[in-house]
């Protein structure tokens, strides 16, 4: 168990550029969930994979935002055009989803991508 | 509908015993603990699930009060490595059970010598 790892740890980027962060999830983990953190306030929900279906994203994500996990292994998160208010630290976690709902499993974190939008 | 966390912050002395609470105003399937240092990724502490369980962790446990949707976290004689931001991540029962969880804002704890 290697845990998840996230690429690149800072990202300082002009506004009006695109980024893309890549989380690879720990190898037997169907499930997949990219969160945000801005400084002093807890984790907010983005999306999530079931496998490499994505199955749901929020309301407050923008189109400039979009995910992917091709083949249910790793997932990149892209944005578009890049706007100062997107600073933040994205964290990408996985679990081990069983059957049942409601499903109880723990989330593992990743050490996040810091973003810094200029 | 995010999860409220009460006290914002709290400072012990090693040994002291401290109590951090999350309130929901939705019905819950279950209330997770993380422990997130500064610059790391937030840990998995444990779940409480509907039912009004209550859970132990060494000298971490928690509750769930389930009528009320309220969860506290209990940290009993408290460590220098008990230091960081607890946070409680809820997941409603209107979210379909996926595991979506809403966190709240934070407890900053700081335990000195």
């Amino acid at each position: 168990d290697t845990g998840v790892s996230q690429d690149p740890r800072h990202k300082i980027t002009k506004r009006g550029q695109n980024v893309t962060f890549r989380c690879d999830p720990i190898s037997e983990h169907n499930r997949l969930y990219w969160y945000r953190q801005t400084l002093g306030q807890g984790p907010e929900f983005l999306t999530y994979f079931q496998n490499e279906a994505q199955l749901e994203k929020s309301r407050l994500l923008s189109d400039r935002f979009s995910a992917e996990r091709p083949k249910g292994s790793f997932s990149t998160l892209e944005i578009q055009r890049t706007e100062q208010g997107d600073s933040a630290m994205y964290l990408c976690a996985s679990s081990l989803a069983g059957t049942t709902i409601p499903d109880n499993s723990p989330l593992h974190f990743g050490n996040g991508t810091r973003l810094t939008v200029t | 509908q995010q999860p409220v966390q009460s006290p914002q912050a709290v400072i012990l002395r090693e040994g002291e015993d401290a109590v951090i609470n999350c309130s929901s105003s939705k019905a819950l399937y279950s209330v997770h603990w993380y422990r997130q240092k500064h610059g790391e990724a937030p840990v998995f502490l444990m779940i409480l699930l509907k039912g009004g369980e209550q859970k132990g962790h060494e000298k971490i446990s928690a509750s769930f009060n389930e009528k009320k949707q309220q969860s506290s976290l209990y940290l009993t004689a408290s460590q220098l490595s008990y230091s960081g931001t607890y946070f409680c991540g809820t997941e409603p029962q209107v979210s379909g059970g996926y595991n979506k969880l809403i966190f709240g804002a934070g407890t900053r704890l700081a335990v000195h010598p």
